[in-house]
């Protein structure tokens, strides 16, 4: 158990709506990165959340977005989604200006466009 | 692009030590090795890291070559819960990501 907590587990949506998935760090986290882990692919990074802000973005269009809270909790949202947005969505969190600042992941959210 | 190469598939017998190879040849002086698992449909697993130096803890051992090249993680008593896709992963630290790549798909057979 790492501690950090997803939700919802499982989602499915249709093409064109919006999405907003959630995610819970670690105790004593500051760190938020978020993955797209498509079928049979490793994970992809999407983007970081670091004191509120975004601090680094993967190659993904900015209908994926997010938002960082003061509790370090952040939401992944995405807009018009895609029957290729079919995939799950994993959060890690860690801690920046730490000794180490590895990244533990949540269980993932399981996003099915239809 | 992942900076490693990693044999696709493995297989071990339960109880016996697994050892999982990584090719990181164009590593950085200041790239750690790290190492994450993944059992189906959920979360990687945070397993080990290190820099330099051979590391331990309470899951398994990290031997990384002096020239740094390359690694092995060994598993020292696979059990069945073992069973996963294992990612090795260079990165420096305070990098925003870690990059995937298609990691090594390790079966322990009873």
């Amino acid at each position: 158990e790492t501690g950090v907590t997803q939700s919802p587990t499982h989602l499915i949506k249709t093409r064109g709506q919006q999405v907003t998935l959630r995610c819970s760090s670690q105790s004593g986290h500051n760190t938020v990165s978020w993955y797209q882990q498509a079928l049979g692919q490793g994970p992809q990074f999407i983007f970081q959340y670091y004191r509120e802000e975004e601090n680094g973005r993967g190659n993904f269009p900015p209908r994926f977005s997010g938002l960082q809270f003061p509790n370090y909790s952040s939401e992944l949202n995405v807009n018009a989604l895609e029957l290729d947005d079919s995939a799950l969505y994993l959060c890690a969190s860690s801690l920046t200006s730490g000794s180490t600042d590895t990244q533990y992941f949540g269980p993932g959210t399981r996003l099915t466009v239809l | 692009d992942a900076k490693t190469t990693q044999p696709p598939s493995m297989d071990c017998a339960e109880g016996r030590a697994a050892n999982l190879p990584c090719n990181h040849s164009t590593i950085s002086g200041n790239e750690y090795v790290y190492w994450y698992r993944q059992i189906h449909s959920q979360g990687p697993q945070y397993i080990i890291h290190g820099l330099k130096n051979n590391e331990t803890n309470e899951m398994a051992s990290l031997i990384i070559t002096e020239d740094r090249k390359s690694s092995t993680l060994i598993l020292p008593h696979a059990t069945l819960r073992d069973t996963a896709v294992y990612y090795c992963i260079v990165r420096v630290k305070g990098a925003q990501k870690l990059v995937f790549g298609q990691g090594t798909r390790l079966t322990i057979n009873p």
